[in-house]
């Protein structure tokens, strides 16, 4: 059964980069790709981007030009950085695998709060 | 790129049926049949329930099928149960390599 699980801060200051990591375990990161989708506080789901196993991503146009995502195969791990945060990036993220074009493996959610 | 409209909120009583609609444009639903579903509860990450419009992931029962029809998509839930209480939203495929959600529903089992 493959697990997800996030891990990094829950607090970070207005204009600093948000930084949290994905651990997958249960399987293989190999010839799958890798997501982020976060949830604003009472809101709905916004997906982030994707990176594939062999490194390249693909962002959402709305969020494009503040974020980076890598992987470590080797650590079955994969990354999101998020630049210049502000409260409006409050948001529980998730971690996901992508398979064909659902999401069907999901991690348990970390709560970011942008908050000086 | 703006959500998928859906119903903010609908309700049923045990054994009925609901149709959650997910209304997008040319450029997403209407161009892929790269529909998913996924329920939510409260404190919980989404669980995948139908990819591909109408496809069910293993293990999902058979109460839950997709339909698509032009640039809307629906989700209906048959024979209605307690713990069908819960938030659903649907994504598509939009072109791109992107992806966009819809608004999610609320589901009341009265």
């Amino acid at each position: 059964q493959v697990q997800l699980q996030e891990s990094g801060p829950g607090l970070v200051k207005p204009s600093e980069t948000l930084s949290l990591n994905c651990t997958v375990s249960g399987g293989s990161m190999i010839t799958y790709y890798w997501s982020w989708i976060r949830q604003s506080p009472g809101k709905g789901l916004e997906w982030i981007g994707f990176i594939y196993s062999s490194g390249s991503a693909d962002y959402s146009p709305s969020l494009k030009s503040r974020v980076t995502m890598s992987l470590d195969t080797s650590k079955n791990q994969f990354s999101l950085k998020v630049t210049s945060v502000s409260p409006a990036d409050t948001a529980v993220y998730y971690c996901a695998r992508r398979v064909g074009a659902g999401f069907d493996y999901w991690g348990q959610g970390i709560l970011v709060t942008v908050s000086s | 790129q703006s959500p998928l409209a859906q119903p903010r909120s609908l309700s049923g009583s045990p054994g009925q049926s609901v149709t959650i609609s997910c209304t997008g444009t040319s450029r997403d639903i209407g161009s892929f049949n790269y529909v998913s579903w996924y329920q939510q509860y409260p404190g919980k990450p989404p669980q995948f329930i139908l990819f591909d419009v109408n496809k069910r992931p293993s293990g999902v029962p058979d109460r839950f099928s997709g339909s698509k029809s032009g640039n809307t998509a629906s989700l209906t839930i048959s024979g209605l149960q307690a713990d069908d209480e819960a938030d659903y939203y649907c994504c598509s495929y939009a072109g791109n390599y992107n992806y966009v959600f819809g608004s999610g529903t609320t589901v009341t089992v009265l």
